[in-house]
């Protein structure tokens, strides 16, 4: 069955420094990779994605990824994280079925900035 | 982002009571869906349509009840619910095929 897992439920940093968060993945074939960030109160947002290709994905806000397929990851980068980072960010694979893409979430990291 | 509006943000209902959320898309996707976020709790998929077509129903009670009636819109019927079913519930869509799903701000749904 596909599952994710984020390792890290809540993360501090201070601004300016660098930030990884982990994603770990169970999915039988190639698999649909997501990074999604949620502002308290809100939606959310897609930060960047990974269907085929080159493994290292850029996204918005400055934010990267890398899919290492021996690994099972699809960790989430930013080399300098600003205030305005803080934020919950949820990793999810997708499997395409017929006209529709089904989306399993992790539960979530919650990122803290300290200034 | 305005792609995907949902309506109301806000919603404080008795367990009595009969209501509707409401999601409409202007990005011209064929796939609609709807989530539920607890606290503490990843998000659960309820529903997805698919051409107007329910395609997915993931053991959700029936005291939830979605309706598609065209691509751009999706409701979610509310009736007598419990106060475990209060959470933000997020709607989203998707072009055709194993494609990003693009959410709404979510309905913050409290039952009394």
């Amino acid at each position: 069955a596909q599952s994710v897992t984020q390792p890290d439920i809540h993360i501090t940093v201070s601004e300016g420094a660098s930030l990884e968060l982990r994603c770990n993945y169970s999915y039988g074939a190639t698999p649909y990779l997501f990074w999604y960030v949620q502002s308290p109160g809100q939606g959310l947002q897609l930060l960047l994605k990974y269907f085929s290709g080159d493994t290292l994905v850029q996204g918005i806000k400055g934010f990267e990824a890398e899919f290492k397929r021996s690994q099972s990851s699809f960790n989430l980068r930013k080399p300098s994280v600003h205030w305005s980072d803080a934020a919950e960010y949820f990793c999810a694979v997708g499997a395409g079925s017929g006209g529709y893409n089904k989306l399993i979430f992790g539960a979530g990291t919650r990122l803290a900035v300290h200034p | 982002e305005t792609g995907v509006t949902q309506t109301p943000r806000h919603l404080v209902m008795g367990m009595t009571n009969k209501k509707s959320l409401k999601c409409e898309q202007h990005l011209g996707h064929n796939a609609m869906y709807w989530y539920k976020q607890s606290a503490k709790k990843p998000l659960e998929l309820m529903f997805v349509y698919s051409l107007e077509e329910r395609v997915e129903n993931n053991s959700v009670p029936s005291r939830f009840s979605p309706e598609c009636p065209n691509s751009s819109h999706l409701f979610l019927h509310l009736h007598t619910l419990q106060p475990e079913d209060s959470a933000l519930y997020l709607c989203a869509s998707s072009p055709r095929g194993a494609d990003t799903q693009y959410f709404g701000p979510g309905t913050r749904l409290t039952v009394l």
